[in-house]
């Protein structure tokens, strides 16, 4: 399995640009979560989709952030207007959920992450 | 208060000694429980999860858990310099995991 696998890479942009991340889950799982990464913030949860359908976005933080999730093997996050606030590490994770604890269950496999560097 | 706290370190310890990590949540509602590793630049990896109270061994790494007290720690035994790097803890509660801000421990030589 080739692992969740997120593009691009890194990215760098000017104030004001649209920019939009992409993630593809590994086969199988049925939960997908977009997180973010700051020195000042930690690690903190965006929105997360469950077999494709939003389950919680409360992390996300303005509406200049939208997510969707048309299949499910395909995932975007977008920024629109990006603002240099913005910059910082996102990850995409994917887990196999299940209701209650299981061996395995619920554990997050995460991307290599997209750095953003908002100019 | 955050839902997930972890000492802040830094935590710095020899080589072959026995690291102690430490994790507390404000969620009752949790479940399972994860101890996830990062390297500089690198995203986070899975070490151990454990949802019942208790211990759990596997290899040099011991996870703790009492709800009770809402307490994880992770013992890490023979530390190496290849254990050189920040350790988050995740509370999941329905599939959801909340991190803590993490814990970087530096294993010298």
């Amino acid at each position: 399995d080739a692992g969740v696998i997120q593009s691009p890479r890194h990215e760098v942009t000017e104030m004001g640009q649209e920019v939009t991340l992409r993630c593809k889950p590994i086969s199988g799982h049925n939960s997908l979560f977009w997180y973010r990464q700051t020195m000042m913030r930690g690690l903190e949860l965006l929105i997360y989709f469950n077999n494709n359908v939003p389950i919680d976005d409360s992390g996300m933080p303005e509406d200049r952030f939208s997510a969707k999730m048309p299949n499910a093997s395909f995932s975007t996050l977008k920024i629109q207007p990006s603002e240099p606030r913005d910059s910082a590490v996102y990850f995409c994770a994917s887990s196999k959920r299940t209701g209650l604890p299981a061996p395995g269950a619920n554990v997050l496999t995460f991307g290599a992450g997209s750095r953003l560097t908002v100019l | 208060q955050k839902e997930v706290e972890q000492n802040s370190g830094p935590l710095s310890v020899p080589e072959g000694a026995i690291a102690s990590l430490n994790c507390t949540y404000s969620d009752r509602g949790s479940q399972s429980f994860f101890w996830y590793r990062q390297y500089s630049g690198k995203s986070p990896e899975l070490i151990m999860f454990i949802y019942s109270n208790g211990d759990k061994e596997d290899g040099r790494f011991t996870a703790q858990l009492n709800k009770a007290s809402q307490y994880v720690s992770l013992l890490i035994r023979d530390s190496q310099p290849s254990d050189s790097a920040t350790y988050l803890c995740a509370a999941a509660n329905a599939g959801k995991s909340t991190f803590g801000d993490g814990t970087t421990l530096t294993v010298k030589p």
